[in-house]
């Protein structure tokens, strides 16, 4: 079934570790989005990546990085987690010429 | 930074009642306005993308409009039912590559 899909569902970590969250679309989509989205704020965009091989830096990408070798997957970083990164992420997809954008089910992830 | 604003926080309604709310946003360096849903414990789901001030899209008894001049988008529900009960999310793209700037959401809850 073509989607994006988003590992683990969830995380404890302890704060000063370093996490990779994955994200992968089989639907060929050029652009790529990671999201954080947290109690009473609205969905808070980390990185985006135009097309494979470039990325580029959204509202709140201080902590994070990302990497974009593909046209698949989209790889989110943290170098060494600390508990305000605690949150829900989600990576999106959207392809050029159809602005929506696709949503993965979320990885919750807890810093310590 | 852009400030997307909606309201109500959250509304609850029975079943068979028309609903809409606000999305409001700054009218300068407009490209577009993106509407989603998301129900509880999945991914936020695209509705409608507008561009054009004085756009209505409508899909089954949903539908919105938008006046880019004034800063606002409006959603309505007709007829509302259980089903409908999701929050509701507006986003502001103002660059032209889907960067987008989400509203915190209005939370909708149908009682039959």
């Amino acid at each position: 079934i073509a989607g994006i899909t988003q590992a683990p569902t969830s995380q404890i970590l302890a704060a000063g570790r370093r996490m990779t969250l994955r994200c992968t679309q089989d639907m060929r989509h050029n652009a790529m989005y990671w999201y954080r989205q947290d109690l009473g704020l609205g969905l808070r965009l980390i990185h985006y990546s135009n097309t494979a091989g470039t990325t580029g830096k959204g509202e709140v990408p201080d902590g994070y990085s990302v990497s974009r070798a593909n046209t698949d997957d989209f790889p989110l970083t943290l170098a060494s987690a600390v508990p305000s990164q605690t949150s829900v992420y989600f990576c999106a997809s959207s392809v050029q010429g159809f602005p929506e954008q696709y949503f993965g089910p979320g990885t919750r992830l807890t810093v310590t | 930074i852009l400030n997307v604003e909606q309201s109500p926080q959250s509304l609850h309604v029975q079943e068979g009642d028309s609903t809409n709310f606000t999305c409001s946003f700054p009218s300068s360096n407009f490209y577009a306005l993106h509407w989603y849903r998301w129900e509880t414990a999945k991914s936020p789901e695209a509705l409608f993308v507008m561009t054009l001030n004085g756009d209505e899209k409508k899909k089954g008894r949903i539908s919105a409009t938008l006046n880019t001049k004034e800063g606002y988008s409006y959603l309505y529900i007709k007829g509302s039912q259980p089903e409908d009960s999701a929050t509701y999310l507006c986003a502001l793209e103002n660059t032209g590559f889907q960067k987008l700037v989400f509203g915190t959401g209005t939370r909708l809850l149908v009682s039959p």
